[in-house]
């Protein structure tokens, strides 16, 4: 079966600390996986994918395929990070994604 | 370009009223998905239209009932509104099904 798990609902970090989001997913073929993320009262809006091998407003993501992650990393994490954080895969035949539960991300100053 | 629109932007229903949520996009995408966001659930997606002429089931179709009206729209039905159904609807639309997707900003509805 297709799934998306983040296992954590929320995170919450201080300014500065390093945060990692966690996305597992279960696929037996080679998916494309994503990062949207949702800013309070925005549409939600992607924020990174893995073959384009980018980092976004200091996030990264890698996909390791023997552990089924793309876990979403900042080394140093900013109060306007905070949101809504959602993992994303599409099967290799395109079209629909499968998004995961969802972890919101609170940064305190 | 004002992307991806959707109306009404909040709506409450009453058990087994109906209504249509309308979405449109104006950057000539051939794609279109209606989504559903519940806490704890995520996105789930309730119907699309690889192109227009076609629409198909997503994960949680039963309920709900679509029309792509034309490349631009492409609207959601409730026909007999539940209280299951309250949830935040999000539409989104991508050049094609492998293109990236663009999302609306959401209608939230309430059923009592």
């Amino acid at each position: 079966a297709q799934r998306v798990t983040q296992p954590e609902k929320l995170l919450s970090v201080f300014k500065g600390a390093p945060v990692e989001l966690k996305c597992n997913y279960s696929y037996s073929g080679s998916p494309e996986l994503f990062w949207y993320v949702q800013y309070s009262r925005q549409r939600l809006q992607l924020l990174l994918r893995h073959i384009s091998r980018e980092s976004i407003k200091g996030f990264t993501a890698d996909l390791n395929k023997g552990e089924t992650s793309f876990h979403l990393k900042k080394p140093f994490a900013q109060e306007e990070d905070s949101a809504m954080y959602y993992c994303a895969l599409k099967p290799n035949q395109g079209g629909k994604l499968i998004f995961g539960q969802g972890t919101e991300l609170s940064v305190k100053p | 370009n004002a992307g991806v629109t959707q109306t009404p932007k909040f709506q409450v229903l009453k058990t087994g009223q109906s209504m249509t949520l309308q979405c449109a996009q104006d950057m000539n995408h051939n794609s279109m998905y209606w989504y559903r966001q519940d806490p704890g659930m995520g996105l789930r997606l309730i119907y699309y239209s690889a192109s227009e002429g076609t629409t198909d089931k997503g994960e949680v179709p039963n309920g709900y009932n679509v029309s792509r009206l034309n490349k631009r729209e492409f609207s959601l039905r409730l026909e007999s509104a539940a209280p299951s159904q309250t949830s935040v609807y999000f539409c989104a639309s991508s050049a094609n099904r492998d293109s990236e997707q663009y999302f609306g900003p959401g209608t939230r509805l309430t059923v009592t």
